[in-house]
């Protein structure tokens, strides 16, 4: 069963607003990813973070992880119309770091 | 120009007819995967490879097979045993070690006719 799960399924702003994707999963990891999928496309890496650490900043990109409530949430800020995409997050297990589970994703549109 | 391709992008198959979807990496990745996405889905796992000539299967394998006699290959067969197979599908490739990320290529698009 999927490991990872995002919410909100779909988020709506405008352009310069921030956008955050949270994501919860349920077994112990080694590490959590983000991805980005424009429609129709593969997907583009976007950050890693490790379990032991707790917060990692790329650009605009900040993602946060509380490995104590097991869920993890991605900010975007000052958001522009091309981050319009769905956001995945995926864990893999601490038993088993070659597998990864994904979750259905957070659906962002950007308004111009 | 090193990354993942995927061949072919689109492909239509007939019901009853066995197809394989092509994925090469030139990344000398260790580790590739095979996954599965529905519209407005997140990816499921079909089968992962960790070295060549072996493989194991993911949460979603049956009608499903593939081989991995070369390192930088993993190709997919989707076999007429799969009773839905229309859906967007993903090669990813990944160093060794657990905190690397995976590669993903840009996918094929199977319809069943």
């Amino acid at each position: 069963s999927q490991q990872g799960e995002e919410d909100p399924q779909a988020l709506s702003i405008q352009e310069g607003e921030n956008a955050t994707m949270n994501c919860s999963y349920k077994t112990s990891i080694n590490n959590l990813q983000w991805y980005r999928q424009n429609s129709g496309r593969g997907l583009v890496h976007l950050i890693l973070i490790r379990s032991n650490e707790r917060e990692k900043h790329s650009g605009r990109l900040r993602v946060t992880l509380d490995t104590s409530k097991k869920s993890s949430s991605l900010l975007i800020t000052a958001s522009r119309a091309a981050d319009t995409a769905s956001y995945f997050c995926a864990t893999d297990a601490a038993y088993n770091f070659n597998k990864f589970y994904f979750g259905s994703g957070t659906k962002l549109n950007v308004k111009p | 120009d090193g990354g993942i391709t995927q061949s072919p992008k689109y492909l239509f198959r007939k019901e009853g007819q066995n197809v394989t979807l092509s994925c090469e990496q030139n990344l000398n990745h260790d580790a590739m995967y095979w996954y599965r996405q529905d519209p407005g889905q997140g990816l499921r796992l079909i089968y992962y490879s960790q070295i060549v000539n072996d493989f194991q299967k993911g949460d979603i394998a049956e009608g499903y097979s593939v081989s991995r006699e070369k390192k930088e290959s993993f190709p997919l067969t989707v076999t007429s045993a799969q009773k839905n197979p229309t859906a967007f599908y993903l090669c990813a490739s990944r160093g060794t070690g657990p905190y690397n990320e995976q590669f993903f290529g840009p996918g094929t698009r199977l319809t069943v006719l």
